[in-house]
């Protein structure tokens, strides 16, 4: 079944505790990027990638870091979170958009609160 | 940037009853999306529809790119179609390819 995952779904974890978002895409998609949803604010884009060892910053990246070792898999690490990082977080995938424009394909999110 | 509005806001229903969720949006787009998200946060995939109509089942959608308008249409609703609709449309010509979200269309169906 083609989809994007991300682990975990649910995340409790304390201020500056180092933590890492999996997410991971078996549709060999080219593109790759992470939102947060929070009330009121809707949905921002926080890194995205278009290819393997090219990533760049979205609209709200302060405090997050990614990296795209490999085509499936595209990580969001917190290296230091802190209370105001508290959000639902959705990873996104989608082919290449040479030529033309693509659906992008959502995982499931996180939810993660930092007490 | 490009601004989505999406209405109603809210829409409360009777199971069976049939209703139009509205997305205008304020330029041209190569891509726009319908998605449900459900009283869990999971954020479903309805439709890829950036122009034309499309049907699944008891849902369907139209965009008039030209207009810029999309409508989604939900048939004989359920208490499974309670939860957030959502909008969403992509400019189109760089490589960031955000999505940009409409606030929602918090719908309940009553049984």
């Amino acid at each position: 079944e083609a989809q994007v995952t991300q682990n975990p779904r649910y995340l409790i974890t304390v201020t500056g505790k180092k933590l890492t978002v999996t997410c991971s895409q078996n549709m060999n998609h080219e593109y790759m990027s992470w939102y947060r949803q929070d009330p009121g604010l809707g949905l921002r884009q926080i890194y995205y990638s278009m290819n393997v060892e090219v990533t760049d910053k979205g609209d709200v990246p302060e405090g997050y870091k990614v990296s795209r070792k490999e085509k499936r898999n595209f990580p969001l690490i917190l290296e230091s979170p802190s209370p105001n990082q508290t959000s639902l977080y959705f990873c996104a995938s989608s082919p290449d958009p040479r030529g033309g424009s693509y659906e992008q394909y959502f995982g499931p999110g996180t939810r993660l609160t930092v007490t | 940037g490009i601004q989505v509005e999406q209405s109603p806001p809210d829409l409360i229903l009777q199971e069976g009853a049939n209703s139009t969720l509205r997305c205008n949006f304020s330029d041209s787009v190569n891509n726009l999306q319908w998605f449900h998200q459900n009283p869990w946060g999971q954020l479903i995939n309805l439709f890829y529809i950036p122009s034309g109509t499309k049907q699944n089942g008891r849902l369907s959608a139209t965009t008039v790119a030209t207009e810029r308008y999309s409508l989604l249409y939900i048939s004989s609703s359920q208490t499974t179609d309670s939860g957030v609709y959502f909008c969403a449309v992509e400019r189109g010509g760089t490589g960031r390819r955000a999505l940009t979200f409409g606030s929602g269309t918090r719908l309940q169906v009553q049984p």
